[in-house]
């Protein structure tokens, strides 16, 4: 069984167009996250959130708009997407004093 | 808050050789330590990690790393590479909320 799923695993889509990201854990984890791995394979945090409550929320366009409906369950929604939003987006889970699991990444390409 | 530095961007080394991958972190007080890899096309995965006590942590695939504080570093070693260790190696450090910075990776390249 898979720990931490997303989906889709591949999106290509054109700017300015709305697209959403899903992901759910198994791991009964209390804490959710959204990492962004640019070109050069940098990891950067954009949100992650605690039982449904947002607790980090880095520098991110607010066209980026993360949705936990439970706690096993994180989505990304973006707006208006744009060229540089291309990347790989990963989810990950956690509790408290344990790693973080990760998803295998949602590659996202805007044209 | 806190940061995690790896100096080197890119390293080759024979198969059959020893490896060590260096990781400077900056946190003021004990940080929570990992080390995840990652091949291509494929998620992070959990190499190893330190949260307290002996300093040097065991990992899979024969890999281990060693907490020093007076160095604010936490490098990982394997005393023998093998080919399928080639991948990208991140350094990460977490503070009590587990908020989780990454280092910009080491890709590592194994030569036959």
């Amino acid at each position: 069984d898979t720990a931490v799923s997303q989906t889709p695993k591949y999106l290509v889509t054109q700017m300015g167009n709305d697209k959403s990201i899903k992901c759910e854990q198994n791991l009964g984890h209390d804490t959710m996250y959204w990492y962004k791995q640019d070109s050069k394979k940098f990891l950067k945090i954009m949100f992650s959130y605690n039982n449904k409550e947002l607790i980090i929320n880095e520098t991110v366009p607010n066209r980026f708009s993360p949705k936990s409906p439970d706690k096993a369950h994180l989505n990304l929604h973006i707006n208006s997407l744009e060229l540089g939003d291309s990347a790989v987006y990963f989810c990950a889970s956690s509790s408290s004093g344990s790693p973080l699991h990760f998803g295998n990444g949602t590659r996202l390409t805007v044209t | 808050a806190q940061s995690v530095t790896q100096p080197d961007i890119h390293i080759t080394v024979s198969e059959g050789a020893s490896l060590e991958l260096r990781c400077n972190y900056s946190y003021g007080a004990t940080p929570y330590l990992f080390w995840y890899v990652q091949s291509p096309g494929q998620g992070l995965q959990l190499l190893l990690k330190y949260f307290s006590g002996d300093t040097l942590v065991q990992g899979i695939k024969g890999f281990e790393a060693e907490f020093k504080r007076s160095q604010s570093s936490f490098n990982l070693r394997k005393p023998s590479v093998h080919w399928s260790d080639a991948a990208e190696y991140f350094c990460a450090v977490a503070d009590n909320n587990n908020d989780m910075r990454f280092g910009a990776g080491t890709r590592l390249t194994v030569k036959p």
